[in-house]
């Protein structure tokens, strides 16, 4: 199976601010990367696909990079509602497999 | 837009079978560029991958489970089926069922979660 280690697995920060997840996969995915958010009680929500893809409807301030093993999920501008948690998953190769998440508050 | 709504007992004994069933509404499970898949959360942990159907009714399973697990689609109801024989605990659960939309062209290929249900709780317990 591939391994994907998210860091970290939790951060607190302020509206506004920049956050930033990283992502590491045990073996090279190419860019078979996607991104959810999700919610307590919600059901979770595709914002990034193919590495670096916004999902239509998705807000800018939310962006995805990199390929190969070593990916970034970046929040540019922290706003309330996006306090969730966020997971990075790869479809490289069977079984999909996700991150362990990286819970985000805001401060 | 397509909506999934899983649904099924929420208390199954150990050893016994578990059956929850993911009602699609919006969309036909018939559509192609799409395969439907069941994902379970443990409480306090990760996203675990089950399995999925594609509308060919070719299958795969995670092989952590693939002894015991079985999905499976009905076209005339729309809806999506998972069984799990011989639960334990360990099988305690938030379960989803997905929509995963994928193509592949050139030799590079896309696919991704696009739609997900709220999940149903199971609970395994004497």
């Amino acid at each position: 199976d591939i391994q994907m280690t998210q860091s970290p697995s939790s951060l607190s920060a302020s509206v506004g601010d920049r956050v930033t997840i990283t992502c590491q996969a045990s073996q090279d995915i190419r860019n078979y990367l996607n991104w959810y958010q999700h919610k307590p009680g919600r059901a979770p929500k595709l914002l990034i696909y193919d590495a670096s893809i916004l999902e239509a409807g998705v807000p800018s301030r939310f962006s995805g990079s990199g390929s190969g093993t070593h990916f970034i999920f970046s929040i540019s501008s922290l706003q309330p509602e996006d306090s969730a948690t966020y997971y990075c998953q790869q479809y490289e190769n069977l079984p999909l497999t996700f991150g362990g998440g990286t819970k985000v508050e805001i401060k | 837009q397509v909506q999934l709504q899983e649904s099924g007992p929420g208390l199954v004994k150990p050893s016994q079978t578990l059956s929850l069933t993911c009602s699609v509404s919006g969309g036909s499970i018939s559509s192609g560029y799409y395969y439907w898949s069941w994902i379970r959360q443990p409480a306090g942990m990760g996203l675990e991958w089950i399995g999925r159907i594609f509308t060919s009714g070719e299958t795969n399973y995670n092989p952590s489970l693939r002894s015991r697990v079985s999905i499976s689609g009905d076209t005339s109801k729309n809806q999506l089926s998972l069984r799990l024989t011989s639960v334990t605990a360990a099988d305690t659960a938030l379960y989803y069922c997905s929509r995963g939309r994928h193509y592949c062209t050139g030799g590079v290929c896309s696919a991704a979660f696009d739609s997900w249900g709220q999940g149903t709780l199971v609970t395994v317990s004497s």
